[in-house]
């Protein structure tokens, strides 16, 4: 079946601009993640929703940095006034329910000029 | 002191070689234990699941050891294909700790 899709795949903006990232988990999976990886780092948590909520949103760098979830499924991460440090690949993953095995999507890779 | 630590690396090994890679997590509570394998500018793909056992999955054998904290890797018999960068990756309640990987080269 479907795997978890990212879009875009590619997305160049300048210092300043707000930018939003999708993901379309695995159908059915109920829970979703959201990791960033900077150049030559580890993924980092950002944010994980159960459903629609997002009982751990401790990862989240700054108060620029949102996401929601609706309808069980798709989600959006929101970065308002980009920074250069903004720039990452972002990387949704979703599981079947927590604790179980968390698979990727193909990632955003976000560049800010 | 990062959550989990690993060797950058590369390693860089002929076919055929025998290869392992270490693995250290400071959450004692942790319940969950993998490896990922990254390749270059893709997203991370499980490559197994570490039991507290030992698990062999052809060629790869992983192994933990909860009393020092410590996961290993085993790669048997390399091949070019196994060029990757490996994830050490321990469960935090729901959410997963990725070490920042051993990139692997094998070269013919």
């Amino acid at each position: 079946g479907a795997g978890v899709s990212q879009s875009p795949s590619n997305k160049v903006t300048e210092k300043g601009k707000d930018v939003e990232l999708r993901c379309d988990p695995i159908s059915g999976h109920t829970a979703l993640y959201w990791y960033r990886q900077s150049l030559g780092q580890g993924l980092e948590f950002l944010i994980y929703f159960q459903g629609n909520s997002a009982p751990d949103k401790s990862g989240l760098p700054s108060d620029r940095f949102s996401a929601e979830r609706t309808g069980g499924s798709v989600s959006t991460l929101t970065i308002q006034r980009t920074q250069q440090e903004d720039s990452a690949v972002y990387l949704c993953a979703s599981s079947s329910s927590p604790r179980d095995t968390q698979y990727f999507g193909p990632g955003t890779r976000l560049t800010v000029l | 002191r990062k959550e989990v630590e690993q060797d950058p690396g590369p390693f860089n090994v002929p076919e055929g070689a025998t290869v392992a890679f270490n693995c250290t997590y400071s959450n004692s509570a942790s319940q969950s234990f993998f490896w990922y394998r990254q390749d270059c500018r893709k997203e991370p793909k499980l490559l197994m699941s570490v039991y507290s056992s030992g698990n062999e999955d052809g060629r790869f054998t992983a192994q933990l050891n909860r009393a020092s904290q410590y996961i290993s890797l085993l790669i048997r018999d390399s091949k070019l294909s196994d060029s990757a960068t490996y994830l050490c990756v321990v469960d935090s309640s729901y959410k997963l700790i990725f070490g920042s990987g051993t990139r692997l080269l094998v070269r013919p």
